[in-house]
């Protein structure tokens, strides 16, 4: 079975360049995630959807940040414009909810530099 | 007040000895605590899950659920290089139990 599977895997860009991050979850997970990590951060949780529709984004850093998914099988993370800051490993991951005990599973990341 | 707390480490432990990581939560509410294991620019991928006090098993890895005392701990037996990498700990929101919050991770260097 197909993963979550992220695009792009690498991403080099200047600052106040847009950068759309993409997601595909795993077919019939109900539950998508989009998660930042950095070495001083750690792992943190930006912005989740439930069936489609964005549930909690607390953690989404500012107006700079923006999160879609219209449709089940697709979502996307972006940021504009990007600063040097924003540079981190994005995760995207999928979850089949309660009837998986809530157990989400990552994609390989997306690996962000803004220069 | 951080949700999810683990020491950083590095910790270091001979090869064939046992390997203990420590995690605590804040939300009294969580009923679902998990261990990710993530090696350098790698994914987290799930080692183990556990839902009830007291221990659960599975090969070398035991994890450890004390909800009284806020406490998650895993066991890693026989240590073997390969298991070097960072730990993270993983807990569901209370209230939101879709929600899933991690931990900083703990370093783990296996010694040879």
């Amino acid at each position: 079975d197909a993963g979550v599977i992220q695009s792009p895997r690498h991403e080099v860009t200047e600052m106040g360049q847009e950068v759309t991050l993409r997601c595909k979850p795993i077919s019939g997970h109900n539950s998508l995630f989009w998660y930042r990590q950095t070495m001083m951060r750690g792992l943190e949780l930006l912005i989740y959807f439930n069936n489609n529709v964005p549930i909690d984004d607390s953690g989404m850093p500012e107006d700079r940040f923006s999160a879609k998914m219209p449709n089940a099988s697709f979502s996307t993370l972006k940021i504009q414009p990007s600063e040097p800051r924003d540079s981190a490993v994005y995760f995207c991951a999928s979850s089949l909810g309660a009837q998986d005990r809530n157990t989400i599973y990552f994609g390989e990341g997306s690996w962000l530099t803004v220069v | 007040q951080k949700e999810v707390e683990q020491n950083s480490g590095p910790l270091s432990v001979p090869e064939g000895a046992i390997a203990s990581l420590n995690c605590t939560y804040s939300d009294r509410g969580s009923q679902s605590f998990f261990w990710y294991r993530q090696y350098s620019g790698k994914s987290p991928e799930l080692i183990m899950s556990i839902y009830s006090n007291g221990d659960k098993e599975d090969g070398r890895f035991t994890a450890q659920l004390n909800k009284a005392s806020q406490y998650v701990s895993l066991l890693i037996r026989d240590s073997q290089p390969s298991d070097s990498a960072t730990y993270l700990c993983a807990v569901n929101n209370g209230n939101r139990d879709d929600k899933i919050i991690f931990g900083k991770g703990t370093r783990l260097h296996i010694l040879p």
